[in-house]
C-alpha cells in the first residue's frame, strides 16, 4: 500500500461548482496536515494546513480530517479557473509524506 | 520569491560535466529538503538535513552528493549524471512540524 493515496484524476469541473478532493494515509503516527497547490511547471505551494479532526474552513477552501479513518480532504468551493492545478496532499509522520497529486481542470 | 532561492534556475549538463545547484532560506528554518520530480511522477525525497545534519538518504545514486554548510544553505553536487537524471529538482526547508516551503526549482536537462 502506498503511504499516501488520492482521487485519481484529472478532475475537471465547471466553474463555480464545488471540487472534491480525497486523500488517505497509511501511517498512524501523522500528526499534521497539509495541502498544497502545483501550477504546472511550478514548485508546489501551501494552501492549507490541518492538525485536529474536524473541519478547518479557509476562504473558499476547507480540508476535512478523520484520523480514526486516516483520511483528510480538500474542498474547493465556487472553482475558479485559477483553481487549474495538481493537488498534493501530505500528511507529515516524522516526515512530509506527498501524493501522486490531483489534476483539477475548471472550465470556464 | 518563498523565502527559498534556488539557482540556477535552468541548467542544461552533458554526462561528464560536474555542476551544483544551490539552495537558500531566508526563514530561520532548520530542516533542508531535496526532491526531485521528474515528468507525470510524484515529488521524490532524495536528502534531508536537520540542523546541518543529513538525516536522511533516500537510495540516492552516488552521481547525486548533498553538502549541507549550515542551516541556510543546501547545495547538491552532480556528476556523470544520466539522461534519466533530467527533472526538476526543488529545494525546501521547515521548521519542527510545520509545512515545508519551496524554491522555485532548477530545471536540470542531461544531454
Amino acid at each position: 500500500q502506498k503511504e499516501v493515496e488520492q482521487n485519481s484524476g484529472p478532475l475537471s469541473v465547471p466553474e463555480g461548482a464545488i471540487a472534491s478532493l480525497n486523500c488517505t494515509y497509511s501511517d498512524r503516527v501523522s500528526q499534521s496536515f497539509f495541502w498544497y497547490r502545483q501550477y504546472s511547471g511550478k514548485s508546489p505551494e501551501l494552501i492549507m494546513s490541518i492538525y485536529s479532526n474536524g473541519d478547518k474552513e479557509d476562504g473558499r477552501f476547507t480540508a476535512q480530517l478523520n484520523k480514526a479513518s486516516q483520511y483528510v480532504s480538500l474542498l474547493i468551493r465556487d472553482s475558479q479557473p485559477s483553481d487549474s492545478a495538481t493537488y498534493l496532499c501530505a500528511p507529515f509522520g516524522y516526515k512530509l509524506s506527498f501524493g501522486a497529486g490531483t489534476t483539477v481542470t475548471v472550465r470556464a | 520569491e518563498t523565502g527559498v532561492t534556488q539557482t540556477p534556475r535552468h541548467l542544461v549538463m552533458g554526462m561528464t560535466n560536474k555542476k551544483s545547484l544551490k539552495c537558500e532560506q531566508h526563514l530561520g528554518h532548520n530542516a533542508m529538503y531535496w526532491y526531485k520530480q521528474s515528468a507525470k511522477k510524484p515529488l521524490e525525497l532524495m536528502f534531508v538535513y536537520n540542523f546541518k545534519e543529513q538525516t536522511e538518504n533516500n537510495s540516492v545514486p552516488s552521481r547525486f552528493s548533498p553538502e549541507c554548510p549550515n542551516s541556510s544553505h543546501l547545495f547538491l553536487h552532480l556528476h556523470t549524471l544520466q539522461p534519466e537524471d533530467s527533472a526538476l529538482y526543488l529545494c525546501a526547508s521547515s521548521q519542527d512540524r510545520a509545512g515545508y516551503t519551496f524554491g522555485s526549482g532548477t530545471r536540470l536537462t542531461v544531454v
